[in-house]
C-alpha cells in the first residue's frame, strides 16, 4: 500500500463547476500537507500548504485536511479551462524537507 | 525574477554515456533536491543537498550522482549504469529558514536513443 493515494483520473468538469481533488495517507506522522498544479511538460507549481488540521482559503481555492480521517481535499470554485492540469499532493512529517508525494489528479476543465 | 532554471529541456542518451542535467537557482535557497517523474508514480527522491558540499543519497539513488559545490547550482549527472534513465527530472529547491515548501523547475525530459 502506497502512503499516499490519489485517484489519477481524468476528471473532466464542465466550466464553472466546484472540483473536489482528494488524497487519502496512512502515515498519521504527517504534519504538512500541500497541492500543486502540473501543467503538462512543466514543473509542478505550489498553489497551496497548510499544516496541521484545517482549511485555507486562497481565491477559488480551498484545502483541507482532517487528520482523523487521513484525508485531505482540493477544492476549486467556478472552475476554469486554465484549470485542467494534473494536480499532486504532497505532505511530510517534519518541514519540507521529506515531502512524499501522490500521483497526481488529471482534470480537464471543459468549456 | 527569481527561479530555479533546468536545462536542457529535452536531452538525449546513448547506450554507455554519462550526461549531466545543470540546475541553478537564484532564490539563494540552502536545500536543492533531484526528483525523477515517471507515468502513474509519484515523485521520486534521488538525491537532495542541504548545504553547499554535503549531499544525502534519496530513495533511488543507484546510477546517479551529483555535486553542489555551489550553493545556486546542483547538477545531477546519469551514469551508464542506470539502466532505465528515460523520465522527467525535476529539480526544487527550499529554504529551511522560512520553512516554506520546495519549488521546482520546468524539468528535463531524457530519453534513449
Amino acid at each position: 500500500q502506497k502512503e499516499v493515494e490519489q485517484d489519477p483520473g481524468p476528471l473532466s468538469v464542465p466550466e464553472g463547476a466546484i472540483v473536489s481533488l482528494n488524497c487519502t495517507y496512512s502515515n498519521s506522522a504527517f504534519q504538512y500537507f500541500m497541492w500543486y498544479r502540473q501543467y503538462s511538460r512543466k514543473g509542478p507549481e505550489l498553489l497551496m500548504y497548510t499544516y496541521s488540521s484545517g482549511n485555507k482559503e486562497d481565491g477559488r481555492f480551498t484545502a483541507q485536511v482532517d487528520k482523523s480521517s487521513k484525508y485531505i481535499s482540493l477544492f476549486i470554485r467556478d472552475s476554469q479551462p486554465s484549470d485542467s492540469a494534473t494536480y499532486l499532493c504532497a505532505m511530510s512529517v517534519s518541514g519540507y524537507q521529506k515531502v512524499t508525494f501522490g500521483t497526481g489528479t488529471k482534470l480537464q476543465v471543459i468549456p | 525574477d527569481g527561479g530555479i532554471t533546468q536545462s536542457p529541456k529535452y536531452l538525449f542518451r546513448k547506450e554507455g554515456q554519462n550526461v549531466t542535467l545543470s540546475c541553478e537557482q537564484n532564490l539563494n535557497h540552502d536545500a536543492m533536491y533531484w526528483y525523477r517523474q515517471d507515468p502513474g508514480q509519484g515523485l521520486r527522491l534521488i538525491y537532495y543537498s542541504q548545504i553547499v558540499n554535503d549531499f544525502q543519497k534519496g530513495d533511488i539513488a543507484e546510477g546517479y550522482s551529483v555535486s553542489r559545490e555551489k550553493k545556486e547550482s546542483f547538477p545531477l549527472t546519469v551514469t551508464s549504469a542506470q539502466k532505465n534513465p528515460t523520465a522527467f527530472y525535476l529539480c526544487a529547491s527550499s529554504s529551511q529558514e522560512t520553512n516554506q515548501p520546495q519549488h521546482f523547475g520546468d524539468g528535463t525530459r531524457l530519453s534513449i536513443l
